[in-house]
């Protein structure tokens, strides 16, 4: 099945600077590639997506990247602010729908 | 649009009991719900997935007699967890596609889960 792995585990920035977390996936036939932000305590809310047919979707201050062939995606947060801080997943999903979820980065923004 | 709603939300259950977590799609017809796992500062783990009109698919190391899941309607799916106990405790959160063909998803809003 499919493996996600997703680094760093914890990361702190200043605020302001930017933030950058990195994914990869094992099933080449994974083509959709979501990021979740979950606060404490609540359920994890989707910031942004990318399929297979794209390498790079940006909305405001967040982009992520895609590279099939190295199968690795990154998030990117550029600008951070403290609301910024929470726990974020990257996910890989293939045909059948499901999707497997990295361990999860801590992102902490010091004010 | 797309909400899915789940409860409870929080439950607190003595051990052995049995607990029942609903997820209800509000504006859409699910007819895939997955459901996840999360302990404290972990990820979530895909425990099963249940389809409407047939048995739910569950993944390795899952036991279906323990976490029983049914999906009466293209707008609810239930998960119980039967017999708890202590080491059930966790955040349960279902996900159904938004739409079969592009794959968003929505999260319901978890239930907490503790067992004593």
């Amino acid at each position: 099945g499919e493996n996600v792995e997703q680094h760093p585990s914890t990361l702190s920035v200043q605020e302001g600077d930017s933030a950058v977390i990195k994914c990869t996936y094992s099933d080449s036939a994974s083509n959709y590639f979501p990021w979740y932000k979950q606060e404490l305590g609540k359920r994890p809310q989707l910031i942004i997506d990318i399929r297979s047919n794209v390498g790079e979707k940006k909305d405001q201050r967040i982009a992520v990247t895609l590279n099939k062939t190295a199968k690795h995606f990154s998030l990117h947060i550029t600008e951070t602010q403290p609301e910024d801080s929470a726990v974020y997943f990257c996910a890989a999903s293939g045909g059948a729908g499901k999707s497997t979820f990295g361990d999860g980065t801590t992102l902490t923004v010091k004010p | 649009g797309a909400v899915v709603s789940q409860h409870p939300s929080r439950v607190i259950c003595k051990s052995g009991t049995s607990v029942k977590i609903e997820c209800r799609s509000l504006d859409f017809q699910a007819t895939t719900m997955f459901w996840y796992r999360q302990f404290p500062k972990q990820s979530l783990m895909l425990m099963a997935t249940s389809n409407e009109g047939s048995k739910a698919t569950y993944e390795q190391g899952v036991e279906k007699d323990k976490f029983l899941i049914n999906h009466a309607s293209l707008t609810l799916s239930t998960l119980t967890v039967t017999s708890a106990h202590p080491e059930d405790s966790s955040f349960y959160i279902c996900s159904a596609p938004r739409h079969q063909s592009n794959y968003g998803y929505t999260f319901g809003s978890g239930t907490r889960l503790t067992v004593v």
